[in-house]
């Protein structure tokens, strides 16, 4: 059964702490991504990576960053969180086919994120 | 920039009646997904169309792709209050030297019994 990991359902954080999202995923896929997902505005794009130690601007890269030392693993960073970084973040992976085109997207349950 | 609308946004009906929910795009797709998220879930794949005009079935839900790949519906026939759920579809497009997915906002759908 495939199967992408987000470490914690639920964080409650402080302003200004520096948090952690972690996502692993068992499928040896190549593409991981974050999202954010605010009521009735969809998934937004964060981060994404198609490979070990690579890393791309999403949508909304601002007050993120990423780190992806190993294939399986792609961690979402706030330097600094503030209350506005308050949402659902969705961690999802996808095999890459031959020709570049991304397949399903396999998601986390997803970490609901509140900065008080 | 691209968008893919859909709409509604919400929709609450009762259950036994057929409801359509529908995106669209000014841009081409190479082909467009559609998921279903329950309450403290991911969202979870339901199918992918990928020729323009494309038509899948999946029990009682009707998956349709454009003739010109630019919009998608699904049709639930008789809905369940099991199909409550955040339905999002997602359209494959280049970019970059990528390809990447574009998001619907979403329809919540609350089927009542």
């Amino acid at each position: 059964d495939v199967k992408v990991t987000q470490s914690s359902r639920y964080l409650v954080k402080r302003t200004g702490e520096k948090v952690f999202l972690e996502c692993v995923q068992d499928m040896d896929h190549e593409n991981m991504f974050w999202y954010r997902q605010d009521p009735g505005l969809g998934l937004r794009l964060i981060y994404f990576s198609y490979d070990v130690k690579m890393k791309e601007k999403g949508d909304i890269p601002e007050g993120y960053s990423v780190s992806r030392e190993k294939k399986e693993r792609f961690s979402l960073i706030l330097e600094s969180a503030s209350t506005n970084q308050t949402s659902m973040y969705l961690c999802a992976s996808s095999l890459r086919d031959i020709q570049n085109v991304n397949t399903e997207a396999f998601f986390g349950q997803g970490t609901r994120l509140t900065v008080v | 920039t691209q968008l893919l609308e859909q709409s509604p946004q919400f929709l609450s009906i009762q259950e036994g009646e057929n409801l359509t929910v529908y995106c669209n795009s000014s841009s081409v797709f190479s082909s467009l997904q559609w998921y279903r998220q329950e309450p403290g879930e991911g969202p979870v794949l339901l199918v992918t169309v990928v020729t323009g005009g494309e038509v899948k079935k999946l029990k009682r839900l009707t998956f349709q792709f454009g003739d010109a790949r630019k919009d998608s519906s699904l049709h639930i026939t008789a809905a369940q209050p099991g199909d409550t759920g955040l339905y999002l579809c997602a359209g494959e497009a280049a970019k970059d030297s990528n390809y990447q997915l574009i998001w619907g906002a979403g329809t919540k759908l609350i089927i009542k019994p």
